[in-house]
């Protein structure tokens, strides 16, 4: 199966900032990359699938990037509710498999 | 909007088995554009896709799990359930439901996106 790592495990950002998220495939998943939020307590919460395809009602600060192997999420000016796990996930190998997380924290 | 919440014991003794129900609103289980899914995260690793059953009651379960786990769905009730078998501490996780806005158009088809979730609940093995 394909492993997703994620770097880096912890992001220390202030509000405002750009974060940069990064997911690395062990072998080629194409574009079929997904990230998720996942805020204590609350729901996940589908951000981006296949790469760069925002979901409904994602704002337009968030965006994906990468193809291959190598993927990134970028949020471009964070908000106070944007501090919370990133996940990556892909899905062009069998089964559907999770990167480990981010962790954007407050700075 | 499709919400979903996961509901079931929060502990379960080793060797018997977890069993979980996700109840389901805005959507429907046997609507054919839906793919209904488990996953879980155990205490301080990632995230493992368990399985999946569509409208039709057709499953796929992740191999890492043999033969221990049964997905089934209640549509009289619009809900999805999971068990899991013979279970240890290795099981001890938060599980969440899921679900796949299922469709194709021309050669591209939307599964294995997860779509919409459950907060996910604590199972613990002890």
């Amino acid at each position: 199966e394909t492993v997703l790592t994620q770097s880096p495990a912890t992001l220390s950002l202030s509000p405002g900032e750009r974060a940069t998220l990064s997911c690395r495939a062990s072998q080629s998943v194409s574009t079929k990359v997904a990230w998720y939020q996942h805020r204590p307590g609350q729901a996940p919460r589908l951000l981006i699938y296949d790469t760069s395809d925002r979901a409904a009602d994602i704002p337009p600060r968030f965006s994906g990037s990468g193809g291959g192997t190598d993927f990134s999420l970028t949020i471009h000016s964070l908000e106070p509710d944007d501090f919370a796990v990133y996940f990556c996930q892909q899905r062009n190998d069998w089964p559907p498999t999770f990167g480990p997380g981010t962790r954007v924290e407050v700075k | 909007q499709v919400r979903l919440q996961e509901s079931g014991p929060g502990l379960v003794k080793p060797s018997e088995t977890l069993s979980l129900t996700c109840s389901v609103s805005g959507g429907s289980v046997h609507s054919r554009n839906y793919y209904w899914s488990w996953i879980r995260q155990p205490p301080g690793k990632g995230l493992e896709w368990i399985g999946d059953i569509n409208s039709s009651g057709s499953t796929n379960y992740n191999p890492s799990l043999g033969s221990r786990v049964a997905i089934s769905v209640d549509t009289s009730k619009n809900q999805f359930s999971l068990e899991l078998n013979s279970v240890t501490a290795a099981d001890t996780a938060v599980y969440f439901c899921a679900g796949t806005l299922y469709y194709t158009l021309g050669t591209y088809i939307h599964l294995y996106v997860f779509d919409y979730w459950g907060q996910g609940t604590l199972v613990a093995v002890s």
